[in-house]
C-alpha cells in the first residue's frame, strides 16, 4: 500500500470550494487513487477514484497531476453536510488488504 | 438492497466475556474485512479475507478471531473481552482489495466494562 500523507484537519465555510491534497510519492504504475468520506457515526463510503488527470462525479472532483505523486480532492460549494473525515488511499494493484490512514477531518462552518 | 449487514448495532460486555459480531453481505464479494475505530481516530484493520476458507491478520488482530466458511458471512469473535476493545467495529466487503472500493456496514458499537 503506497504511503499517503494528508492534512489532519481543515476548516472552511459554507459555499466555499474545499481542496484536500494527498501526497503519495511512491505510487506504482498500476495503482489507482481512491477517496472515501465518513460522516459521524457512519461507516466510510467510497466517493471517487482516479488514475490520472481529472475525474468528476456528483460528489467531488479528483485532480491528479502527470507525475501522480499527489492528488487533490475538490468539493465545490460545500455545505454543513460535507462535514466529515476524508480518507485518501492508494491500494497496490497486487494488494491483499486495504489499510486506512487517519484521514482529514473537514469542518464546515455557517 | 441490503449490502453489508452487521449485528448487533450495540453491545455491552463485561471484561472476560466472549461474543461474536456478525457480518453478512449479499453482493457476492470475495473480499471482506473488519476494522475498528476508536473515538476521533482512523480505521484500523483487524482481519481480512480474500475468499471463503481464507483469512489473514491485519494491523491489530490480537484478541480477535475470524472465520470465512461462506462467501456471504464473516463473523468476528472476541475471545475474552477487555476494556481496550471498546470501539466501533465496521465490516466491509468488496470485489477485491486491488480495486480499492469497499462497501461498509453501519457499524457495531461495543462497550466493555
Amino acid at each position: 500500500l503506497a504511503k499517503t500523507t494528508q492534512p489532519i484537519s481543515m476548516d472552511s465555510y459554507e459555499g466555499q470550494e474545499v481542496n484536500i491534497t494527498c501526497s503519495h510519492n511512491n505510487i506504482a504504475t498500476n495503482d489507482y487513487i481512491t477517496w472515501y468520506q465518513q460522516f459521524p457515526s457512519q461507516g466510510p463510503r467510497f466517493i471517487i477514484q482516479g488514475y490520472k488527470t481529472k475525474v468528476t462525479n456528483e460528489v467531488a472532483s479528483l485532480f491528479i497531476p502527470a507525475d501522480r505523486k499527489s492528488s487533490t480532492l475538490s468539493l465545490p460549494r460545500v455545505s454543513l453536510s460535507d462535514t466529515a473525515v476524508y480518507y485518501c488511499l492508494v491500494p497496490y494493484s497486487s494488494a491483499s488488504k486495504i489499510i486506512f490512514g487517519s484521514g482529514t477531518r473537514l469542518s464546515i462552518r455557517p | 438492497n441490503a449490502g453489508v449487514t452487521q449485528t448487533p448495532k450495540f453491545q455491552v460486555l463485561k471484561t472476560g466475556q466472549s461474543m461474536t459480531l456478525q457480518c453478512a453481505q449479499d453482493m457476492n464479494h470475495e473480499y471482506m474485512s473488519w476494522y475498528r475505530q476508536d473515538p476521533g481516530m482512523g480505521l484500523r484493520l483487524i482481519h481480512y479475507s480474500v475468499g471463503a476458507g481464507i483469512t489473514d491478520q491485519g494491523e491489530v488482530p490480537n484478541g480477535y478471531n475470524v472465520s470465512r466458511s461462506t462467501t456471504e458471512d464473516f463473523p468476528l469473535r472476541l475471545l475474552s473481552a477487555a476494556p481496550s476493545q471498546t470501539s466501533v467495529y465496521f465490516c466491509a466487503s468488496g470485489r477485491g482489495p486491488d480495486t480499492g472500493e469497499l462497501f461498509f456496514g453501519e457499524g457495531s458499537r461495543l462497550t466493555v466494562l
